[in-house]
């Protein structure tokens, strides 16, 4: 078990840049989630994937987010055209639904700033 | 749905001192309840969890926490605090919904 991991862990864009953020999650969890954290605020939920569906999504993604699951493995989370209110923390954390109830493990986090 | 209130931005307390960091959470059914600690330009840590069963919760490095139902609460406290326990503090709720709805945080200095 290597946790979950989170690349890159920093990305500096200019506005109207697109960015791709990746997320491994603990190998044999079958959850994924997708969390933004702002500073001074605790991280919001964005979305969710069981295997490769994507079962729900916040009002916070806007339709310039994205996010796959492809293969029910990593997860990408793409921004489009950012703008400088998307500079926050980006963290995925994953889970198992076949351990009961499950609890969610994070990575350490992608920073972005946009410029 | 689902909310939860952490009392207090900012906490400091002496070395050795207890820590009682406070959360209060709202929930339209049985709520399963967390608190992560998270350190500078990291991610979130699991303390310890409620789900169902004994109140009282004990977590990793020394925490525990107990579940309220009649005070909506799931207070987190250490008897005695170490530098090493300086971080932020985020208490969280899953309920109906499978994400996690945290509160905004405390932040816990240690002062030696």
């Amino acid at each position: 078990d290597t946790g979950v991991s989170q690349n890159p862990r920093h990305k500096i864009t200019k506005r109207g840049q697109n960015v791709t953020f990746r997320c491994d999650p603990i190998s044999e969890h079958n959850r994924l989630y997708w969390y933004r954290q702002t500073l001074g605020q605790g991280p919001e939920f964005l979305t969710y994937f069981q295997n490769e569906a994507q079962l729900e999504k916040s009002r916070l993604l806007s339709d310039r987010f994205s996010a796959e699951r492809p293969k029910g493995s990593f997860s990408t989370l793409e921004i489009q055209r950012t703008e400088q209110g998307d500079s926050a923390m980006y963290l995925c954390a994953s889970s198992s639904s076949e351990l009961g109830q499950e609890t969610q493990y994070f990575g350490p986090g992608t920073r972005l700033l946009v410029l | 749905a689902q909310s939860v209130t952490q009392l207090g931005s900012h906490v400091s307390v002496s070395e050795g001192a207890l820590v009682l960091l406070r959360c209060n959470y709202s929930s339209s059914v049985p709520p399963y309840l967390f608190w992560y600690v998270q350190y500078p330009n990291q991610g979130l840590q699991l303390l310890l969890k409620y789900t169902t069963g004994a109140t009282l919760v004990k977590g990793i490095n020394g925490f525990e926490a107990e579940f309220k139902k009649s005070e909506t609460s799931f207070h987190l406290t250490k008897p005695s605090a170490h530098m090493s326990d300086a971080a932020e503090y985020f208490c969280a709720v899953s309920g109906s919904a499978r994400q996690l709805t945290f509160g905004s945080g405390t932040q816990l200095t240690v002062l030696p």
